[in-house]
């Protein structure tokens, strides 16, 4: 079955820690994102990427780090530099950025800074 | 700046109709998505509308008037399952998505 993959689904941290967030796509997608949502808000956009070695920062970039490698695989590090981290983080994939390409997520990460 | 709103919360009962609205503010305009999303879970694509009017799919239809910045999720024949959030996403002159926060939809019987 094609789908995305996260890992791990539950994810705690000491604050001052770096965190990697996993996402695998096997959809032969060639667009990734990587979103955060907080209760009370909409997905907020922090990178993302159309082809393999090329991302761009989304609206929260600050804090967060990001790598394309491999086509299926779009990882996201939570650096110590993020403020406020505890949130839940969703990977999502498109055949392409264009308008009309519906986004397929994964079933997100929910890291708690203790 | 850009909006998107949509009420926090709304309540029906099994079997009836609900219709979730959206207004929108956007810089430009490529599209409107619904998604649904389960608590906890990952969002799900439910309807894509681009030009105005309505678009039907089973017991859900989506409605656009892009004039007016607006669009409304229909529900039909409501189910214990569809109890979630529904998500209204806009698609900017940039070809990025806005998200709105969400309306829950809590179903009773």
């Amino acid at each position: 079955d094609g789908g995305i993959t996260q890992s791990p689904k539950y994810l705690f941290r000491k604050e001052g820690q770096n965190v990697t967030l996993s996402c695998e796509q096997n959809l032969n997608h060639d667009a990734m994102y990587w979103y955060r949502q907080d209760p009370g808000q909409g997905l907020r956009l922090i990178y993302y990427s159309q082809i393999v070695n090329d991302f761009q920062k989304g609206d929260i970039a600050e804090g967060y780090s990001v790598s394309r490698e491999k086509k299926e695989s779009f990882p996201l590090t939570v650096t110590s530099a993020q403020k406020n981290p505890t949130a839940f983080y969703l990977c999502a994939s498109s055949m392409s950025r264009e308008v009309w390409n519906e986004q397929f997520f994964g079933p997100g990460t929910r890291l708690t800074v203790l | 700046g850009q909006n998107i709103d949509q009420p926090t919360e709304m309540t029906a009962t099994e079997g009836a109709i609900v219709q979730i609205n959206c207004t929108y503010q956007t810089s430009g305009f490529n599209g409107l998505f619904w998604y649904q999303q389960h608590a906890g879970e990952a969002p799900t694509f439910l309807s894509y509308n681009v030009l105005d009017g309505l678009e039907e799919k089973g017991r859900f239809s989506s409605f656009l008037s892009r004039s007016k910045g607006y669009s409304y999720l229909l529900l039909k024949e409501l189910q214990m399952k569809d109890s979630a959030s529904y998500l209204c996403a806009v698609t900017d002159s940039n070809y990025q998505l806005i998200w709105g926060a969400g309306t829950k939809l809590i179903i009773k019987p």
